[in-house]
């Protein structure tokens, strides 16, 4: 069936410190990777996507990293800060349109 | 340049009342998706629409959900007798789809329904 799932439930850091949250996909035919950051009470923000013909890409301070080998992907979060704190998941698009999410990561960032 | 709306950002019904969450995408977005967030549990899919199309509704429950995105108007996501179970937050996004191009999706901050 459909999964996209996450290895940790919770994530705790020390601020400055890089944070690696990491994701599983089952399905071998997806195409698209994104990775969304939610904070409480507010919908998810878009952070940083990757297409299946890459295996890296990196945006501001976060880098997104793809085996397709192993079908994992994971964000990389630099010298993160309190500001970071918040539910990371990764979601994944068939071309279908839908995203299929994974059940999140909680990133706790300590002071 | 406005993000995706929706309102109500809080609602409350009781059981067996209808529920109507609207969502008015970005400008120059013509590709409305809805997703449910139980709590502490990810977003799952419900539905995707074009302007007047229904694209997919796989993830719709087969009973008193409905969605309509017209060509005019905010798309509208419907829930006809609401049960306690209902109680979630529905999330939509809207896109800009383009051939070859990704689909990348932005949520409005969302509707938290709550069922008494």
């Amino acid at each position: 069936g459909e999964s996209v799932g996450l290895h940790l439930p919770t994530l705790s850091v020390q601020e400055g410190d890089n944070s690696i949250i990491n994701c599983a996909y089952s399905n071998s035919a997806s195409d698209y990777f994104i990775w969304y950051k939610q904070e409480s009470g507010k919908g998810p923000q878009f952070i940083i996507d990757i297409r299946s013909n890459m295996d890296k890409r990196q945006g501001q301070r976060v880098t997104v990293l793809l085996n397709k080998t192993v079908k994992h992907l994971s964000l990389q979060i630099a010298a993160t800060q309190p500001g970071d704190s918040a539910v990371y998941f990764c979601a994944e698009n068939r071309n279908t349109g839908k995203l299929i999410f994974g059940q999140g990561t909680t990133l706790q960032v300590k002071p | 340049n406005a993000g995706v709306m929706q309102n109500p950002r809080h609602l409350v019904r009781r059981r067996g009342q209808e529920a109507r969450l609207r969502c008015s995408p970005m400008k120059g977005h013509s590709h409305v998706y809805w997703y449910r967030q139980l709590p502490e549990e990810g977003l799952k899919f419900m539905v995707y629409l074009q302007k007047e199309n229904i694209i997919d509704e796989s993830g719709m429950p087969k009973e008193r959900f409905s969605a309509e995105f017209p060509k005019e108007g905010p798309s509208i996501l419907r829930i006809q007798q609401v049960v306690r179970g209902d109680s979630a937050a529905y999330f939509c996004a809207s896109s800009a789809l383009r051939e070859g191009a990704s689909y990348e999706q932005y949520f409005g901050p969302g509707t938290r329904l709550t069922v008494t």
